[in-house]
């Protein structure tokens, strides 16, 4: 069964200081990874995705993601932080379980607010 | 592209009462999934639609059902609401069922309040 941790539920920067979100995963097959934004009374948007190509995905607005597969984690980075990136940010592993069988797994979110 | 259209934006509803959520996905895409985000439970995976038939089932009660019609437009009906059904559902859609290298385009959500 697979399954997202977020290590942090809240994650508070300064605007212009580096952005990270951790996130570490468990899958039983190979997973895709993503990591989604969201904003206040907003649906979920996709910053980024890792389907096994580089292990180093970029991302809108910035945003740049790592897959280390010996340490089960898949990090958003992001060097500036500026206020408009305040939201909430959802790391999300995808598996097919078998046959045709796949699966959107969350984390429990991470609050990023930026102070000014 | 439009995208993930989800009607309405808000619902306000009594207990016991039934109700009715639609999504229109991307055009060409199609396959939909519900999912239902409170604060407590986080985004839990409700139920996936592709080709008007069911492919996939989270763990919820009989009480929350679904539907896809041919032109991949899905409903997803709640029925006998209780005041633990208050959430934002959200609606994704995507272009193949099988195929994992596509990410989901997550429609604005409806706000469902049973009171």
């Amino acid at each position: 069964a697979q399954s997202v941790t977020q290590l942090d539920s809240h994650v508070s920067v300064s605007e212009g200081t580096p952005v990270l979100l951790r996130c570490n995963y468990s899958s039983s097959y190979s997973p895709s990874l993503f990591w989604y934004v969201q904003h206040p009374n907003k649906g979920l948007q996709l910053l980024l995705k890792y389907t096994s190509a580089a292990t180093l995905v970029k991302g809108i607005n910035g945003f740049e993601a790592e897959f280390k597969k010996s340490e089960t984690s898949f990090h958003l980075t992001k060097p500036s932080a500026h206020m408009s990136d305040a939201a909430e940010y959802f790391c999300v592993v995808g598996e097919n379980s078998g046959g045709s069988n796949y699966k959107l797994t969350f984390g429990k979110g991470t609050l990023l607010t930026v102070n000014p | 592209k439009a995208g993930v259209t989800q009607t309405p934006r808000y619902l306000i509803k009594t207990r016991g009462q039934q109700v009715t959520l639609s999504c229109s996905p991307i055009s060409g895409h199609r396959s939909v999934s519900w999912y239902q985000q409170t604060p407590g439970q986080g985004l839990q995976f409700l139920f996936e639609y592709f080709s008007e038939t069911q492919r996939n089932k989270g763990n919820f009660p009989g009480r929350f059902s679904g539907r896809q019609f041919s032109n991949s437009r899905s409903e997803m009906n709640v029925s006998t609401l209780e005041l633990g059904d208050s959430a934002l559902y959200l609606c994704a859609s995507r272009y193949s069922y099988a195929d994992s290298n596509y990410g989901y385009t997550f429609g604005s959500g409806t706000r469902l309040t049973v009171v």
